[in-house]
């Protein structure tokens, strides 16, 4: 079945610093891709996502770059801000009615 | 639109009560999610519906756990009896329609956080 692997965390970065978060995935056929972040105290909201291989998907200077061949959708910043302390979620999008199939989470801590 | 909508944020329950939680997908989404978030076990789908019938209920963890969507702009998940295992944060999620969460994903309420004591 459909699966999700992110990196362990949590992270912790200093401001300005460069994120990468891991996420490798096992589906069948062509998967939507997508990450979500979660601050705390709410709930999940869409950060960016990507519908086939090769697209890019990008918001708030976040990117990740749907790659079949590894089968990866790293999410990557160039210099993290505080106010991105959160958890990302990782999930895949298969043919099975749509379905979300979520990573575990990676905390991220950012500190001034 | 105000997006989906959950109620209440938070509920302190004493062991063995009935517990019903409540969820108002955004208008025109046919797909209904309530999911359950816990530090030990992260996020687990309990059941999917779409046109107001359950579709996949495989994750609703045992028959103490039950939801309903009687139209399609109302649907809750009620726990009885309720245990202290049964803590955690409940989730809500909508979709435009069963083929087009590939593409859009889901939208997702604030959550209820549930505390059994």
């Amino acid at each position: 079945g459909d699966s999700v692997t992110q990196m362990e965390g949590p992270v912790t970065l200093s401001e300005e610093a460069f994120l990468t978060i891991n996420c490798t995935y096992t589906a069948t056929g062509y998967p939507s891709l997508f990450w979500y972040v979660q601050y705390p105290g709410e709930g999940l909201q869409l950060l960016l996502k990507a519908t086939k291989a090769d697209d890019k998907g990008s918001n708030k200077g976040f990117e990740a770059t749907y790659r079949k061949e590894t089968t990866s959708f790293h999410l990557e910043k160039g210099s993290v801000q505080v106010s991105d302390s959160a958890v990302y979620f990782c999930a895949l999008s298969g043919t099975s009615y749509g379905k979300l199939t979520f990573g575990q989470g990676t905390i991220l801590t950012v500190h001034p | 639109d105000a997006g989906v909508i959950q109620s209440p944020r938070h509920e302190v329950t004493e062991m063995g009560q009935e517990v019903t939680l409540r969820c108002k997908p955004i208008s025109g989404h046919n797909s209904l999610f309530w999911y359950r978030q816990t530090m030990m076990r992260g996020l687990e789908l309990l059941i999917y519906f779409n046109n107001n019938v359950p579709i996949d209920d495989s994750g609703m963890p045992e028959d103490r756990f039950s939801a309903k969507m009687p139209n399609a702009s109302f649907s809750t998940l009620k726990i009885q009896p309720s245990e202290p295992r049964d803590s955690a944060v409940y989730f809500c999620a909508s979709s435009p329609n069963r083929g087009e969460s590939k593409n859009y994903g889901y939208t997702f309420g604030s959550g209820t956080r549930l505390t059994v004591v």
